[in-house]
């Protein structure tokens, strides 16, 4: 059974150009997370979807960034125009739709994203 | 609002000694309770939980946590450290278990293991 799956693994971007970061939850999981984490710090929210729908994206910032997880194909994070402040590793999480946050959320192998 | 306080952000300890990771949280509701690891360069994965049966819960790798809701804390712990066992450590919490919900993490405890 693979896991949470994310592409690709690093990605370097100059300031101004968009940055899309994809993920593929784990098999039956249809919920999505993504997180971003800064050096030093833990992990922050920014965004929860499930298929074709936002539930909460009271962590995105309001400008630049966007989020979908499409009926079909792999969620995408989008972030438009980059800045350096930008460059953080991305994770994405997926559980599953019974039983909450009972199972856990799963993590993948996080975007690094890198504004030069 | 919930929220996770992990005491030290690094802690070191020689191998074969007990490890412990201090983890306390704030929830207006009772909680569910996870600890992640982190390998450098690597994604998050999931320790233990808990989930309102047992206040001492197992996890892999020989590393267990106990809720102790008095002192809202769920420290993790393992008897013996191993070198594989360096790592950062991740304490988050939900506070709406039955829902899908995002969850809140602390800022991390960095371990390291010295021969």
């Amino acid at each position: 059974n693979a896991g949470v799956m994310q592409n690709p693994r690093h990605l370097v971007r100059r300031r101004g150009q968009e940055a899309r970061l994809r993920c593929s939850p784990m098999k039956g999981h249809s919920h999505v997370y993504w997180y971003r984490q800064l050096p030093e710090e833990g992990l922050k929210f920014m965004v929860y979807l499930q298929k074709e729908n936002i539930i909460d994206e009271s962590g995105m910032p309001k400008e630049r960034f966007s989020a979908e997880f499409p009926k079909e194909g792999p969620s995408i994070l989008r972030i438009q125009q980059v800045v350096r402040g930008d460059s953080a590793a991305y994770f994405c999480a997926s559980s599953p739709s019974a039983g909450g946050n009972g199972h856990g959320q799963y993590f993948g192998p996080g975007t690094r994203l890198t504004v030069t | 609002a919930q929220s996770v306080t992990q005491l030290g952000s690094h802690v070191s300890v020689s191998e074969g000694a007990l490890v412990l990771l201090r983890c306390n949280y704030s929830s207006s509701v009772p909680p569910y309770l996870f600890w992640y690891v982190q390998y450098p360069n690597q994604g998050l994965q999931l320790l233990l939980k808990y989930t309102s049966a047992a206040t001492l819960v197992k996890g892999i790798n020989g590393f267990e946590a106990e809720f102790k809701k008095s002192e809202t804390s769920f420290h993790l712990t393992k008897p013996s450290a191993h070198m594989s066992d360096a790592a950062e450590y991740f304490c988050a919490v939900s506070d709406r278990p039955s829902g899908n919900t995002p969850l809140v993490f602390g800022k991390g405890t960095r371990l390291s293991v010295i021969a």
